[in-house]
């Protein structure tokens, strides 16, 4: 079946760190991809998506590369902040040759992200 | 403007007992989702509704789980003989349509259910 697969966590860097967030997915058909985000006390929230292969996602200085030859989604950020402090998810949702959803998103394990000044 | 809201925020029950989780998604938004999220877990999907029905009900774990929608807008999910087992935090998302691929879902606070 869909699976989405994400590096283990936690990941703890100092202020100013560069990120490197890896997610790996199996899909049948043709998947939009997506960085969802939780930060403390607050529900999900998109980040970023990308529809087709090679489109690059970004938002608030992260980044993510469709990979369709490598089935990678990595989330990257040049320099992080004590406020990107969040749990980060990685999705996806599955579309017909047409590109309409089919709905669900099928989420990874989720990546704990703390950033220290 | 409002965004999704989730009732009640948490829940504490006994096993076997009857519960109702409620979702208001965001005013005109067609499609609605429910998923689970267990501890430590990324939210795994239940059920799905475009307008009142459901569109996609693959995820239900069992029968005792079931989610309604009469009016296309505000959404029960309803679990029978609870069982501790069903203890997570349940999200309700919404999003304008299912139709465009890159549709952002706009994701509840949330409703902590804890089993005894």
């Amino acid at each position: 079946g869909d699976s989405v697969t994400q590096m283990e966590g936690p990941v703890t860097l100092s202020e100013e760190a560069f990120l490197t967030i890896n997610c790996t997915y199996t899909a049948t058909g043709y998947p939009s991809l997506f960085w969802y985000v939780q930060y403390p006390g607050e529900g999900l929230q998109l980040l970023l998506k990308a529809t087709k292969a090679d489109d690059k996602g970004s938002n608030k200085g992260f980044e993510a590369t469709y990979r369709k030859e490598t089935t990678s989604f990595h989330l990257e950020k040049g320099s992080v902040q004590v406020s990107d402090s969040a749990v980060y998810f990685c999705a996806l949702s599955l579309t017909n040759a047409g590109g309409t959803s089919y709905g669900k998103l099928t989420f990874g394990q989720g990546t704990i992200l703390t950033v220290h000044p | 403007g409002a965004g999704v809201s989730q009732t009640p925020s948490n829940k504490v029950t006994e096993k076997g007992k009857y519960v109702e989780l409620r979702c208001d998604p965001i005013s005109g938004h067609t499609a609605l989702y429910w998923y689970r999220q267990s501890l430590g877990q990324g939210p795994e999907f239940l059920i799905y509704f475009q307008g009142t029905g459901a569109a996609d009900d693959s995820g239900l774990p069992n029968d005792r789980f079931f989610a309604v929608r009469p009016e296309g807008s505000v959404s029960t999910l309803k679990i029978q003989r609870t069982e501790r087992g069903d203890s997570a935090v349940y999200l309700c998302a919404s999003s304008p349509s299912n139709s465009r691929v890159d549709n952002e879902q706009f994701f509840g606070p949330g409703t902590r259910l804890t089993v005894l």
